[in-house]
């Protein structure tokens, strides 16, 4: 697609339910980076992809966050036991490879746990 | 842990007038990065900057990236209205993982009519 995709834009869910929010990066771009945005704040990050490489998790807050890329395309980022300080704004970003291309960003997944 | 210093934090200025956001660390960045976000959507990349040194201008936005690579400056001449939003600095370092890109926490900037 011409960028980057992300769904659901909103999602409220009950405390201790699992989410899954999705990426769908710009189509050839080897790079795909998850992160996370608290209100009015900058970003955290979570998690990498590179191609064919094993992904670099060290951003990852606790182990009920996973992701997986599958075909080195599309992206889910799976919350499991959703607490209230899970919620924020998920920003799915993806790069041609090298970080000096820059990121395009998908518009995000607001997160709400109630 | 490598950490990415904004100010300032907020900034509300009038229609016209010229502002500075900086971007500072302890440590030498291989790259730096400058963003601009809107509510309700990601950030949108303004500049590339990677030589220490280097201005670059893009219409009424001026970067600067500090000699020794460790700090950075966005400069706006006669802002607009349009200029609302959050700016984010982000850099890539030279030492440790630098495949991802770390950011500041970034400057909400406000131009009033």
């Amino acid at each position: 697609g011409a960028g980057v995709s992300q769904s659901p834009s909103n999602k409220v869910t009950e405390k201790g339910k699992d989410v899954e929010l999705r990426c769908d990066p710009i189509s050839g771009h080897t790079a795909l980076y998850w992160y996370r945005q608290s209100l009015g704040q900058g970003l955290e990050f979570l998690i990498y992809f590179q191609g064919n490489s094993a992904p670099d998790k060290s951003g990852l807050p606790s182990d009920r966050f996973s992701a997986e890329r599958t075909g080195g395309s599309v992206s889910t980022l799976t919350i499991q036991r959703t607490q209230q300080e899970d919620s924020a704004v998920y920003l799915c970003a993806s790069s041609p490879g090298h970080i000096n291309y820059g990121y395009t960003f998908g518009s995000g997944t607001r997160l709400t746990v109630v | 842990t490598q950490l990415l210093e904004q100010s300032p934090q907020f900034l509300s200025i009038q229609e016209g007038e010229n502002l500075t956001v900086y971007c500072n660390s302890s440590s030498v960045f291989s790259s730096l990065q400058w963003y601009r976000q809107e509510p309700g959507e990601g950030p949108v990349l303004l500049v590339t900057v990677v030589t220490g040194g280097e201005v670059k201008k893009l219409k009424r936005l001026t970067f600067q990236f500090g000699d020794a690579r460790k700090d950075s400056s966005l400069h706006i001449t006669a802002a607009q209205p349009g200029d609302t939003g959050l700016y984010l600095c982000a850099g890539g370092f030279s030492s440790g993982s630098a495949r991802q890109l770390t950011f500041g926490s970034g400057t909400q900037l406000t131009v009033l009519p």
